[in-house]
């Protein structure tokens, strides 16, 4: 088993939808989580952290459920701009061990 | 702009040479990690320095080794290389004791 497991994609949705994605974590022993954006070829960047208590930004809302090992990212009203990579983040070890999943590809068409 | 610097952008070797890829982390970060991130696939870690040695590794053969300088530059040096090696290979760097990651924009090398 993958130590993180992404839904494999792509996503195709249409301007103004609501998506989700999903992501399970094998370490129970995970401390942090975050979500990444990357465009195609480029480098990834954060797109938010992960908190047991939810946390939002703007349109989009991550939920990390320790029990059952699970962090999900939605986005609200879906742009155009919002196509990329969307890769799910763990950490453990106080940082110094970094897992990405595999990532799962958004398409949002007009 | 993160900060992070990575250099060359774009190689191309042929099986069996050697590559050097180089890392200026953003200034105040001590850490560096070296990732490679093949075709539709995610980034996988493959060591990562603090403090001019190596803290940790990933699955990845002896033939990739790296360095870590006072300044806190790195290097990713990879010997007799082999097809599979072909990757975007991304250098990311952070504080100690805080895990958000900044990515530089990555060497794209090709192996033929």
């Amino acid at each position: 088993r993958k130590e993180v497991e992404q839904d494999p994609g792509p996503f195709n949705v249409p301007e103004g939808a609501t998506v989700a994605f999903n992501c399970t974590y094998s370490n129970s022993a995970s401390q942090s989580f975050f979500w990444y954006r990357q465009d195609c070829r480029k480098e990834p960047k954060l797109l938010m952290s992960v908190y047991s208590s939810g946390n939002e930004d703007g349109r989009f809302t991550a939920q990390l459920n320790r029990a059952s090992q699970y962090i999900s990212l939605l986005i609200r009203d879906s742009k155009l701009s919002d196509s990329a990579t969307y890769l799910c983040v763990v950490t453990w070890a106080g940082g110094f061990k970094t897992i990405f999943g595999a990532g799962t590809r958004l398409f949002v068409k007009a | 702009e993160t900060g992070v610097t990575q250099s060359p952008t774009h190689l191309i070797k042929t099986r069996g040479q050697q590559v050097t890829l180089r890392c200026s982390s953003q200034s105040g970060h001590n850490t560096v990690s070296w990732y490679q991130q093949a075709l539709g696939q995610g980034p996988q870690f493959i060591f990562q320095y603090y403090r001019e040695e190596e803290n940790g590794r990933g699955n990845f053969p002896p033939r990739f080794s790296g360095l870590q300088f006072p300044n806190y530059s790195s290097e990713l040096n990879v010997n007799a290389l082999e097809l599979d090696d072909s990757a975007l290979y991304l250098c990311a760097s952070s504080v100690t004791g805080q895990e958000k990651l900044f990515f530089g924009s990555g060497t794209q090398l090709s192996v033929l």
